[in-house]
Protein backbone atom coordinates (compact mmCIF):
# COMPACT_ATOMS: atom_id res chain seq x y z
CA UNK A 1 0.00 0.00 0.00
CA UNK A 2 0.84 3.49 -0.72
CA UNK A 3 1.54 5.53 2.22
CA UNK A 4 3.04 9.06 2.98
CA UNK A 5 4.60 10.14 6.75
CA UNK A 6 5.50 13.37 8.06
CA UNK A 7 7.61 12.82 11.06
CA UNK A 8 7.30 16.61 12.54
CA UNK A 9 3.72 17.65 13.70
CA UNK A 10 4.95 21.46 14.00
CA UNK A 11 7.97 23.49 12.55
CA UNK A 12 8.98 26.76 13.41
CA UNK A 13 11.00 29.32 11.88
CA UNK A 14 12.14 32.55 12.32
CA UNK A 15 11.33 34.96 9.03
CA UNK A 16 14.22 34.94 6.22
CA UNK A 17 15.39 31.89 7.86
CA UNK A 18 15.59 28.61 5.23
CA UNK A 19 12.90 26.22 5.62
CA UNK A 20 12.38 22.77 5.59
CA UNK A 21 8.99 20.03 5.69
CA UNK A 22 9.76 16.40 5.78
CA UNK A 23 7.99 14.13 3.95
CA UNK A 24 8.92 9.80 3.16
CA UNK A 25 7.02 8.02 0.87
CA UNK A 26 6.59 4.13 0.41
CA UNK A 27 5.15 3.55 -3.00
CA UNK A 28 5.07 0.09 -5.03
CA UNK A 29 6.76 1.20 -8.52
CA UNK A 30 6.94 4.58 -9.22
CA UNK A 31 5.85 7.53 -7.19
CA UNK A 32 3.74 10.64 -8.22
CA UNK A 33 4.44 12.98 -5.25
CA UNK A 34 2.93 16.09 -4.39
CA UNK A 35 3.12 19.31 -1.85
CA UNK A 36 -0.22 21.18 -1.02
CA UNK A 37 -1.03 23.75 1.83
CA UNK A 38 -4.05 25.01 3.33
CA UNK A 39 -4.91 27.82 5.08
CA UNK A 40 -7.63 27.95 7.67
CA UNK A 41 -11.33 27.08 6.53
CA UNK A 42 -10.21 26.97 2.96
CA UNK A 43 -8.95 23.71 0.76
CA UNK A 44 -5.92 23.09 -0.81
CA UNK A 45 -3.35 25.46 -2.90
CA UNK A 46 -1.40 23.02 -5.22
CA UNK A 47 2.66 23.74 -4.61
CA UNK A 48 4.50 21.12 -6.67
CA UNK A 49 4.66 18.07 -7.86
CA UNK A 50 7.37 15.05 -8.70
CA UNK A 51 6.20 12.93 -11.85
CA UNK A 52 9.81 12.22 -13.41
CA UNK A 53 12.59 13.99 -14.64
CA UNK A 54 14.65 16.77 -12.25
CA UNK A 55 15.07 15.25 -8.44
CA UNK A 56 15.17 19.55 -7.73
CA UNK A 57 11.48 20.59 -8.29
CA UNK A 58 10.37 24.32 -8.20
CA UNK A 59 6.79 25.17 -7.51
CA UNK A 60 4.66 28.26 -6.29
CA UNK A 61 5.82 31.00 -3.88
CA UNK A 62 9.60 30.30 -3.92
CA UNK A 63 9.02 26.74 -2.86
CA UNK A 64 11.09 23.57 -3.87
CA UNK A 65 11.30 20.09 -2.36
CA UNK A 66 13.57 17.18 -4.06
CA UNK A 67 13.10 13.95 -4.77
CA UNK A 68 15.63 11.19 -2.61
CA UNK A 69 14.63 8.37 -4.24
CA UNK A 70 17.33 6.25 -2.25
CA UNK A 71 16.01 7.75 1.07
CA UNK A 72 12.15 7.54 -0.11
CA UNK A 73 12.30 11.19 0.57
CA UNK A 74 10.71 14.64 -0.92
CA UNK A 75 11.26 17.16 1.95
CA UNK A 76 9.72 20.84 0.53
CA UNK A 77 11.75 23.58 1.04
CA UNK A 78 12.11 27.31 0.67
CA UNK A 79 15.56 29.45 0.91
CA UNK A 80 13.56 32.24 3.05
CA UNK A 81 10.66 31.91 5.32
CA UNK A 82 7.87 34.70 5.09
CA UNK A 83 5.48 35.29 8.09
CA UNK A 84 2.82 34.87 5.38
CA UNK A 85 4.28 30.79 4.88
CA UNK A 86 2.73 30.20 7.86
CA UNK A 87 0.01 27.70 7.47
CA UNK A 88 -0.54 24.27 7.36
CA UNK A 89 1.52 21.38 4.48
CA UNK A 90 0.61 17.94 3.33
CA UNK A 91 2.91 15.78 1.11
CA UNK A 92 0.46 13.39 -0.92
CA UNK A 93 1.05 10.34 -2.66
CA UNK A 94 -0.22 9.03 -5.57
CA UNK A 95 0.81 5.60 -7.54
CA UNK A 96 -0.01 6.37 -10.85
CA UNK A 97 -1.04 10.08 -12.85
CA UNK A 98 -4.59 9.09 -13.67
CA UNK A 99 -7.22 7.79 -11.90
CA UNK A 100 -5.97 7.62 -8.70
CA UNK A 101 -6.94 9.60 -5.40
CA UNK A 102 -4.39 11.20 -3.48
CA UNK A 103 -2.97 9.91 -0.06
CA UNK A 104 -2.42 12.52 2.16
CA UNK A 105 0.51 12.57 4.92
CA UNK A 106 -0.79 13.89 8.85
CA UNK A 107 0.19 17.63 7.50
CA UNK A 108 2.61 20.18 9.57
CA UNK A 109 1.79 23.41 10.44
CA UNK A 110 4.84 25.71 9.71
CA UNK A 111 4.75 28.40 12.04
CA UNK A 112 6.88 31.80 11.11
CA UNK A 113 7.71 34.20 13.28
CA UNK A 114 8.50 37.87 12.69
CA UNK B 1 -6.85 27.11 -14.48
CA UNK B 2 -9.63 24.47 -13.81
CA UNK B 3 -11.66 25.70 -10.93
CA UNK B 4 -13.95 23.25 -9.03
CA UNK B 5 -16.42 24.86 -7.07
CA UNK B 6 -17.93 23.75 -4.08
CA UNK B 7 -21.12 24.75 -2.24
CA UNK B 8 -21.97 25.61 0.53
CA UNK B 9 -18.91 26.65 1.89
CA UNK B 10 -20.37 26.77 5.68
CA UNK B 11 -23.30 24.43 6.16
CA UNK B 12 -25.32 24.46 10.08
CA UNK B 13 -28.04 21.91 10.43
CA UNK B 14 -30.01 20.36 13.32
CA UNK B 15 -29.51 16.35 14.18
CA UNK B 16 -31.19 14.13 12.06
CA UNK B 17 -31.41 16.33 9.17
CA UNK B 18 -29.73 15.39 5.23
CA UNK B 19 -27.48 17.81 3.50
CA UNK B 20 -26.47 18.16 0.31
CA UNK B 21 -22.70 19.29 -0.92
CA UNK B 22 -21.85 20.23 -4.28
CA UNK B 23 -19.07 19.83 -6.47
CA UNK B 24 -19.41 21.68 -9.72
CA UNK B 25 -15.76 21.29 -12.09
CA UNK B 26 -15.67 24.54 -14.25
CA UNK B 27 -14.07 24.29 -17.07
CA UNK B 28 -13.20 21.00 -17.41
CA UNK B 29 -14.78 17.55 -17.12
CA UNK B 30 -14.37 15.42 -14.12
CA UNK B 31 -14.31 11.67 -14.68
CA UNK B 32 -13.59 10.83 -11.49
CA UNK B 33 -14.59 12.93 -8.49
CA UNK B 34 -12.84 11.77 -5.23
CA UNK B 35 -14.00 13.27 -1.25
CA UNK B 36 -12.56 13.59 1.20
CA UNK B 37 -13.27 14.11 4.91
CA UNK B 38 -11.15 16.13 7.42
CA UNK B 39 -10.99 16.45 11.04
CA UNK B 40 -9.70 19.72 12.55
CA UNK B 41 -5.99 19.88 12.73
CA UNK B 42 -5.70 16.38 10.90
CA UNK B 43 -5.19 15.02 7.69
CA UNK B 44 -7.44 14.18 4.82
CA UNK B 45 -9.04 11.09 4.78
CA UNK B 46 -10.29 9.47 1.27
CA UNK B 47 -14.20 8.61 1.75
CA UNK B 48 -15.11 7.35 -1.62
CA UNK B 49 -14.46 7.35 -5.15
CA UNK B 50 -16.96 8.17 -7.89
CA UNK B 51 -17.21 7.96 -11.83
CA UNK B 52 -19.22 9.11 -13.45
CA UNK B 53 -22.37 7.08 -14.23
CA UNK B 54 -21.16 4.90 -11.99
CA UNK B 55 -22.01 3.87 -8.15
CA UNK B 56 -19.34 5.16 -5.97
CA UNK B 57 -16.48 2.89 -4.49
CA UNK B 58 -16.49 3.70 -0.52
CA UNK B 59 -13.10 3.10 1.43
CA UNK B 60 -13.13 1.01 4.44
CA UNK B 61 -15.44 2.08 7.81
CA UNK B 62 -17.58 4.70 5.39
CA UNK B 63 -21.18 4.67 5.93
CA UNK B 64 -22.03 4.37 1.84
CA UNK B 65 -25.96 4.74 3.34
CA UNK B 66 -25.22 7.67 5.28
CA UNK B 67 -22.72 9.49 2.66
CA UNK B 68 -24.20 8.93 -0.20
CA UNK B 69 -22.61 10.40 -3.49
CA UNK B 70 -23.94 10.66 -6.87
CA UNK B 71 -22.11 11.64 -10.09
CA UNK B 72 -24.58 12.02 -12.51
CA UNK B 73 -22.84 14.16 -15.14
CA UNK B 74 -19.04 15.17 -16.32
CA UNK B 75 -18.98 18.52 -14.55
CA UNK B 76 -21.23 17.23 -10.70
CA UNK B 77 -20.92 15.08 -7.71
CA UNK B 78 -22.59 15.86 -4.65
CA UNK B 79 -22.04 14.47 -1.19
CA UNK B 80 -25.26 14.11 1.01
CA UNK B 81 -25.20 13.37 4.25
CA UNK B 82 -28.25 12.08 5.37
CA UNK B 83 -29.78 12.04 8.98
CA UNK B 84 -27.09 13.78 9.91
CA UNK B 85 -25.41 13.86 13.82
CA UNK B 86 -22.97 15.59 15.49
CA UNK B 87 -20.06 13.41 14.75
CA UNK B 88 -20.56 14.16 10.95
CA UNK B 89 -19.62 17.40 11.93
CA UNK B 90 -16.41 17.77 9.44
CA UNK B 91 -14.46 19.79 6.75
CA UNK B 92 -15.67 18.16 3.41
CA UNK B 93 -13.50 18.52 0.19
CA UNK B 94 -13.88 16.98 -3.16
CA UNK B 95 -11.70 16.84 -6.25
CA UNK B 96 -11.90 16.55 -9.72
CA UNK B 97 -9.53 14.25 -11.65
CA UNK B 98 -9.49 15.50 -15.39
CA UNK B 99 -10.56 13.06 -17.88
CA UNK B 100 -7.70 13.65 -20.19
CA UNK B 101 -4.68 14.26 -17.80
CA UNK B 102 -5.69 12.75 -14.96
CA UNK B 103 -5.04 15.88 -13.73
CA UNK B 104 -6.40 16.59 -10.19
CA UNK B 105 -8.24 19.95 -8.57
CA UNK B 106 -9.79 20.67 -5.50
CA UNK B 107 -12.91 22.40 -4.18
CA UNK B 108 -12.33 24.95 -1.37
CA UNK B 109 -14.25 22.82 0.86
CA UNK B 110 -17.53 22.69 2.93
CA UNK B 111 -17.78 22.82 6.76
CA UNK B 112 -20.51 21.20 8.54
CA UNK B 113 -21.49 21.42 12.08
CA UNK B 114 -24.59 19.59 13.25
CA UNK B 115 -26.29 20.60 16.20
Amino acid sequence: AQSVAQPEDQVNVAEGNPLTVKCTYSVSGNPYLFWYVQYPNRGLQFLLKYITGDNLVKGSYGFEAEFNKSQTSFHLKKPSALVSDSALYFCAVRYNQAGTALIFGKGTTLSVSS
Amino acid sequence: GAVVSQHPSWVICKSGTSVKIECRSLDFQATTMFWYRQFPKQSLMLMATSNEGSKATYEQGVEKDKFLINHASLTLSTLTVTSAHPEDSSFYICSGAEGGTGELFFGEGSRLTVL
